[in-house]
């Protein structure tokens, strides 16, 4: 089963615009991770945040978590034809190494 | 530095066969973990392994086998495959105390 469920599954923008996608999961985390694929590509992490974090930015991404909600947004500003991917959040319960829950992705599409 | 590299790229096997994969990891990294992805399913968690030793496993059955070498390349093996068996089969490897997975193209596996 799958702890993350993501919002929304599909995502049509133009270049330019920002895109925004939601994360939620069901239990105590200790860390969440964004990751984008390209089709039918390995995944490639974007950016960690931990549960005491609340907010985190790399380049054009930002990252927000809210424990008390147990979700999670990730906003890609100044979309590029280059981002079309899937995007996935991941969380990490466990009580040593790495076991990331996957949530379902999001489909982004952003036309030229 | 060579990124994780799995072999073979894609598979087609027959039910009742099984099958084996490999993945060698970054060079340093000591820990891989392997994940399943499915249309229906997502990405679902294999299990992990470090410095020989399985840490963490997901719920599959015993059909799905793994082990870790001490050059930190590790193998899976799924037995008496089953056409639901077919899917995009991901490693990932980490650093000692890193939440951040590098993951692999991943290997197809038709079963037919």
């Amino acid at each position: 089963s799958q702890q993350g469920e993501e919002d929304p599954q599909a995502l049509s923008i133009q270049e330019g615009e920002n895109a925004t996608m939601n994360c939620s999961y069901k239990t105590s985390i200790n860390n969440l991770q964004w990751y984008r694929q390209n089709s039918g590509r390995g995944l490639v992490h974007l950016i960690l945040i931990r549960s005491n974090e609340r907010e985190k930015h790399s380049g054009r991404l930002r990252v927000t978590l809210d424990t008390s909600k147990k979700s999670s947004s990730l906003l890609i500003t100044a979309s590029r034809a280059a981002d079309t991917a899937s995007y996935f959040c991941a969380t990490d319960a466990s009580a040593a190494g790495n076991k990331l829950t996957f949530g379902g992705g999001t489909r982004v599409l952003v036309k030229p | 530095k060579a990124g994780v590299t799995q072999t073979p790229r894609y598979l087609i096997k027959t039910r009742g066969q099984q099958v084996t994969l490999s993945c060698s990891p970054i060079s340093g990294h000591r820990s891989v973990s392997w994940y399943q992805q499915t249309p229906g399913q997502g990405l679902q968690f294999l299990f992990e392994y470090f410095s020989e030793t399985q840490r963490n496993k997901g719920n599959f059955p015993g059909r799905f086998s793994g082990r870790q070498f001490s050059n930190s390349r590790s193998e899976m093996n799924v037995s008496t495959l089953e056409l639901g068996d077919s899917a995009l089969y991901l490693c990932a490897s980490s650093l000692p105390g890193d939440e951040k997975l590098f993951f692999g193209s991943g290997t197809q596996l038709s079963v037919l």
